[in-house]
């Protein structure tokens, strides 16, 4: 595919449950960023890979937020014990290196999370 | 810390309209500012990216400038169509390569 995948679209949970979220990057980009979106607000920051390692988890918002890209490619966030307050869009976004700053980030459609 | 703000909130105008989206960020150290568009339900569009060194970006209809010791940031939407109608978000990149965001311009160009 051209662009950021992610799955699922929809997820739906209850309070208390485990879920991942996927992300699928753009073929060859080694920098992959996690935003979460609330309703009627800017995304935010919450983690970014370069390669196969963090390199910034300063907006991940708890210890029940985790996230891995164990070959430098897909890469999974994974919320434990979540809470009504996780819900909202996540989305992910890629791009060719994080260096410098001068590459263009590309989101994906994003996984609207609901939890009951 | 890095804040950025979008005026108006929201903005409702009749088709062929030129218009004026206002961003601003209140720490001038940045490495470069984009605009995207967001369609309802779905993820962000880059539309256009304006590197620090530079004063402005154009694409199409869409010009973007820049005034980085002002902090600010204006998009400037020529002859509006209603398929502009969308969230406009600006976002800057500043110490580390994560984006700042604002929480958004939600167009409407009515036919």
């Amino acid at each position: 595919g051209a662009g950021v995948s992610q799955t699922p679209s929809n997820k739906v949970t209850e309070k208390g449950k485990y879920v991942e979220l996927r992300c699928d990057p753009i073929s060859g980009h080694t920098a992959l960023y996690w935003y979460r979106q609330s309703l009627g607000q800017g995304p935010e920051f919450l983690i970014y890979f370069q390669g196969t390692g963090a390199a910034d988890d300063s907006g991940l918002p708890n210890d029940r937020f985790f996230a891995v890209r164990p070959e430098g490619s897909v890469s999974t966030l994974k919320i434990q014990r979540t809470e009504r307050g996780d819900s909202a869009v996540y989305l992910c976004a890629s791009s060719l290196s994080s260096s410098g700053g001068a590459h263009t980030q590309y989101f994906g459609p994003g996984t609207r999370l609901t939890v009951l | 810390k890095q804040e950025v703000t979008q005026i108006p909130a929201a903005l409702s105008v009749p088709e062929g309209e030129n218009l004026v989206l206002n961003c601003s960020f209140t720490d001038s150290a940045i490495y470069n500012l984009q605009w995207f568009r967001q369609d309802p339900g779905k993820g962000l569009t880059s539309l256009l990216l304006i590197q620090s060194s530079q004063r402005e970006q154009t694409s199409g209809r869409l010009n973007a400038s820049l005034d980085k010791s002002s902090g600010r940031s204006t998009l400037y939407i020529a002859a509006s169509q209603p398929g502009d109608s969308a969230t406009y978000l600006c976002a800057v990149r500043s110490g580390t390569d994560k984006l700042i965001f604002g929480t958004g311009t939600r167009l409407q160009v009515f036919p």
